[in-house]
């Protein structure tokens, strides 16, 4: 139990396009879900909080108009990379926590290369 | 401000040899330690947290508050233990309550 899902795994988009990226929790509801991102032989940075039914916390640095954060449901958040360039090429993880389960489950990461 | 340090980017170590990897973190209240491991072309999974005390795959962390550390030690390592592992941090203060703050990772590997 306690899964969470990232789709897709794996994206290549031109630079200017947008790119979406979703996270699905399987089995238990999320009103909260992380997303992360981690540069090469870097270490993950918390981009943002995302908060079924309001606003994105976004943390310092972080572009609220190039990564737009939807919660709609309790199981699903959704990254979008507006307007992406080769800077924004990096793996994306999110993260919930199921409320009867300790520690955080993290989905699998989403690959994305700009080109 | 909110930090968790790993001062060793690799660890190498052969087969049955302890293992002990470093974690040093930098809080005001009562944080919540854990330990992440990646393992090659896997998810992030959640191997510890210092709430539970538990042993999980071998591996043991004492949360030192006077020293600030919660370091991982496992006192004989195997091949399959050769992952990347985080250190990282959960509090409230200056930030979303709930998020994690990673440490840069250490990866270990277990030489035959």
């Amino acid at each position: 139990g306690a899964v969470v899902s990232q789709h897709p795994s794996r994206v290549i988009c031109k630079s200017g396009t947008s790119v979406k990226i979703e996270c699905r929790s399987l089995d238990f509801q999320a009103t909260t879900m992380f997303w992360y991102r981690q540069f090469p032989k870097q270490s993950l940075m918390l981009m943002a909080t995302s908060n079924e039914g309001s606003k994105a916390t976004y943390e310092q640095g972080v572009e609220k108009d190039k990564f737009l954060i939807n919660h709609a449901s309790l199981t699903l958040s959704t990254l979008t990379v507006t307007s992406a360039h080769p800077e924004d090429s990096s793996f994306y993880i999110c993260s919930a926590t199921p409320p009867t389960l300790s520690g955080y489950t993290f989905g699998s990461g989403t690959r994305l290369t700009v080109v | 401000a909110q930090r968790v340090t790993q001062p060793e980017k690799l660890l190498s170590v052969f087969k049955g040899a302890p293992v002990e990897l470093k974690c040093n973190y930098s809080y005001s209240g009562s944080p919540e330690l854990f330990w992440y491991v990646q393992y090659s072309r896997q998810r992030l999974q959640l191997l510890l947290r210092h709430i539970s005390r538990e042993s999980i795959k071998g591996f043991t962390a004492d949360l030192n508050k006077g020293e600030t550390s919660f370091h991982l030690k496992k006192p004989f390592a195997q091949e399959e233990d050769s992952a990347m592992y985080y250190c990282a941090l959960s509090g409230a203060e200056g930030g979303s309550q709930g998020n994690l703050i990673f440490g840069k990772g250490t990866k270990l590997s277990v030489k035959p």
